[in-house]
């Protein structure tokens, strides 16, 4: 089955940026999308259509996509964007799938 | 307003049934496809399935791990979308959350907790 592979974890110092990758066969032709998940709370998207941003996300949440690879970048990171994020696209066959999953840390 | 409202969770025995409900309100639920996406205590975010519109015949598509045992249904007269789960396994323990998207507009519910266990 269809793989979206993340790093398990990232740290980031408050005020540096955090990349965060997503690999996966299918993103050439698939668009990546990336939630953030606060503990206990429901995922928030902060990414749709590889690099597009929703109404509210601030402008240091920015994306981008080439070849097999999506990645989310957290500019300036600060502590409250400390959480779990998760990239999410479709195979070839129009599954759906979430990728591994990473926890960002700041500090 | 947009909101989602999962109900129905519970614990149930291994080899049981449950199924568990979606109200929507606040945006075209008539037109629009409803996916559900469950998370086990602990771990990732899995897709579990969607259901689209009439339009679109009510197609469905599930996680290739579920498929067989999980059915997803809609009522448009209630606004409502349903996951029907069966053979149910300790595995199937999690959050189960329903979500809808249009864009760069995204919802979920709070999610309804199911408890596999005996």
């Amino acid at each position: 089955s269809y793989e979206l592979t993340q790093p398990p974890s990232v740290s980031v110092s408050p005020g540096q940026t955090a990349r965060i990758t997503c690999s996966g066969d299918a993103l050439p032709k698939n668009y990546a999308y990336w939630y953030q998940q606060k503990s206990g709370q429901a995922p928030v998207l902060v990414i749709y259509e590889d690099s597009r941003r929703p109404s509210g996300i601030p402008e240091r949440f920015s994306g981008s996509s080439s070849g097999t690879m999506a990645t989310l970048t957290i500019s300036g990171a600060q502590v409250e964007d400390e959480g779990d994020y998760y990239c999410y696209s479709t195979d070839s066959s129009g599954n759906h799938v979430f990728g591994t999953g990473t926890t960002v840390t700041v500090l | 307003e947009v909101q989602l409202v999962e109900s129905g969770g519970g614990l149930v025995q291994p080899g049981g049934s449950l199924k568990v409900s979606c109200a929507a309100s606040g945006f075209n639920f008539s037109g629009s496809a409803m996916h559900w996406i469950r998370q086990a205590p602990g771990k990732g975010l899995e897709w579990v399935g969607h259901i689209r519109s009439k339009p679109n015949n009510y197609a469905t598509a599930y996680a290739a791990s579920l498929k067989g045992r999980f059915t997803i249904s809609r009522d448009d007269s209630k606004s409502t979308t349903f996951l029907q789960m069966k053979s149910l396994k300790t595995e199937d323990t999690a959050v189960y959350y329903c979500r809808w998207s249009k864009g760069g507009l995204d919802y979920w519910g709070q999610g309804t907790l199911v408890t596999v266990s005996s």
